[in-house]
């Protein structure tokens, strides 16, 4: 099973609200990944998690709020978000094995959208 | 850091036809190239991937090809169908880094190819 699962699918939020994505995988995956990918662009690299603590924040706003509460969930709080924010958020996930190469696994994706 | 490019931008193809889509990286520690597929609505999904000590790996109908002396890969798929229409990233990674005491791999990613097979 390959499988990363990622709720809401779709997210709707005003500038002022607090609202959090969710993402969970049970592929016993030791690195955890949040993307943001705006339309017709590649994935960015937001931040990267490594046996649950932040390895990599790629210099992100701070109203963008990781978390990573086991091994298998890893959530990303909004709060004070602007429109220019709306994308679709991707989690991945991969294994962490220092001497090969490993895979990243996308799930589905939260179309967020900023008012 | 690593920069990949990524050609064509768009490819418009008939059912049954040949694409081929290529990507050269310049980060010559780059040792791995995985490919994803990304249709409307939905996460990019790998299709296939190859190691620097490999030359070629085959899929069915999906085959990609490294050359590492002139830091480019390509993509081929044979046979297309309509379903194969999506848009396609490939992408390449240094070996892992070390950062705060743990390690990752950071994929860099190309700029994209719009696939359409006509039927």
């Amino acid at each position: 099973d390959t499988e990363v699962t990622q709720t809401p699918k779709h997210l709707v939020m005003g500038m002022t609200n607090k609202k959090s994505l969710k993402c969970e995988q049970h592929m016993g995956h030791r690195a955890m990944y949040w993307y943001k990918q705006k339309a017709k662009k590649p994935p960015e690299l937001m931040f990267v998690y490594s046996y649950e603590k932040l390895s990599i924040n790629e210099s992100v706003p701070s109203r963008f709020s990781p978390e990573c509460p086991n091994s298998s969930l890893l959530n990303l709080h909004l709060h004070a978000l602007q429109p220019e924010d709306s994308a679709l958020y991707l989690c991945a996930s991969s294994q962490v094995v220092p001497t090969r190469t490993d895979t990243q696994y996308f799930g589905p994706g939260t179309r967020l959208t900023v008012l | 850091g690593e920069n990949v490019e990524q050609h064509p931008s768009t490819l418009s193809v008939q059912e049954g036809d040949s694409a081929v889509i290529k990507c050269t990286y310049s980060d010559s520690a780059s040792n791995y190239f995985p490919w994803y597929k990304q249709e409307l609505g939905k996460g990019p999904q790998l299709i296939i991937d190859i190691r620097s000590n490999v030359g070629e790996k085959k899929d069915q109908r999906i085959a990609v090809t490294l050359n590492k002396t002139a830091k480019h890969f390509s993509l081929h798929i044979t046979e297309t169908q309509p379903e194969d229409s999506a848009v396609y990233f490939c992408a390449a990674r240094p070996p892992f880094l070390n950062a705060g005491g743990t390690s990752y791999g950071k994929l860099t990613f190309g700029q994209g190819t719009i696939l359409t097979v006509h039927p």
